[in-house]
């Protein structure tokens, strides 16, 4: 079966770093995906990594370890509308589909 | 630019109704995936499409179908409505078959099923 794990909730203060992790175990892989969603809204995508390594975009960066099955995604300077949900995702196959974690809350405090 | 359109974005029907919800890609987007979110789960994949032709199939029940057309546009029937199904469900769009790329999600339908 497919197993992607991350934590259920993190909190941090306005301004700070955090960072969620993902560990995964998955029939196949064409690359992992971030994707943030606020509640009710639409997933909107932040990072792809299908390399072993560190991808930077503005105030987040996602790494990956295919190797450990394992990813983060890191927040640095926290706005309070980083608040929502993170969403791990797998791509298994070609075709595209994403298997996604149960989701990580963060809370930014001010 | 162009986002990821569906519709309608609220419905509600009574259990063994049917329901059928709409989506329009990506201008120039040929894959179409749908996926349903209930509270607070994460994102469940029902079904792909690519150049018209269904591509990948999940969790999809036997009471739902779906279909991509010739303007690429998708629509997911459901049929036999139960009260399980109320539920958010998001269309996404990706280009050039959908593997290593990102998938752009619409706005979702929130169907509530009464």
């Amino acid at each position: 079966g497919q197993n992607i794990d991350q934590p259920t909730e993190m909190t941090a203060t306005e301004g700070a770093i955090v960072q969620i992790n993902c560990t995964y175990q998955t029939s196949g892989f064409n690359g992992l995906f971030w994707y943030q969603q606020h509640a009710g809204e639409a997933p909107t995508f932040l990072s792809y990594n299908v390399l072993d390594g560190l991808e930077e975009k503005g105030r987040f960066s996602s790494f990956l370890s295919r190797s450990k099955g394992y990813s983060y995604l890191l927040l640095k300077e926290l706005q309070m509308k980083d608040s929502a949900s993170y969403l791990c995702a797998v791509q298994t196959d070609s075709w595209g589909k994403l298997q996604f974690g149960a989701g990580t809350q963060v809370v930014v405090t001010p | 630019a162009a986002g990821v359109i569906q519709s309608p974005r609220h419905l509600i029907k009574e259990k063994r109704e049917t329901a059928t919800l709409k989506c329009y890609p990506i201008p120039r987007h040929d894959t179409v995936y749908w996926y349903q979110q209930g509270p607070g789960q994460d994102p469940q994949f029902l079904i792909s499409f690519y150049e018209k032709m269904q591509s990948d199939k999940g969790s999809i029940p036997d009471r739902f179908s779906a279909q991509q057309f010739s303007d690429y546009h998708s629509e997911l029937n459901m049929s036999s409505l139960e009260l399980g199904d109320s539920a958010l469900y998001f269309c996404a769009s990706s280009p050039t078959g959908g593997g290593n790329t990102e998938a752009f999600f619409g706005q979702g339908t929130r169907l509530t099923v009464v």
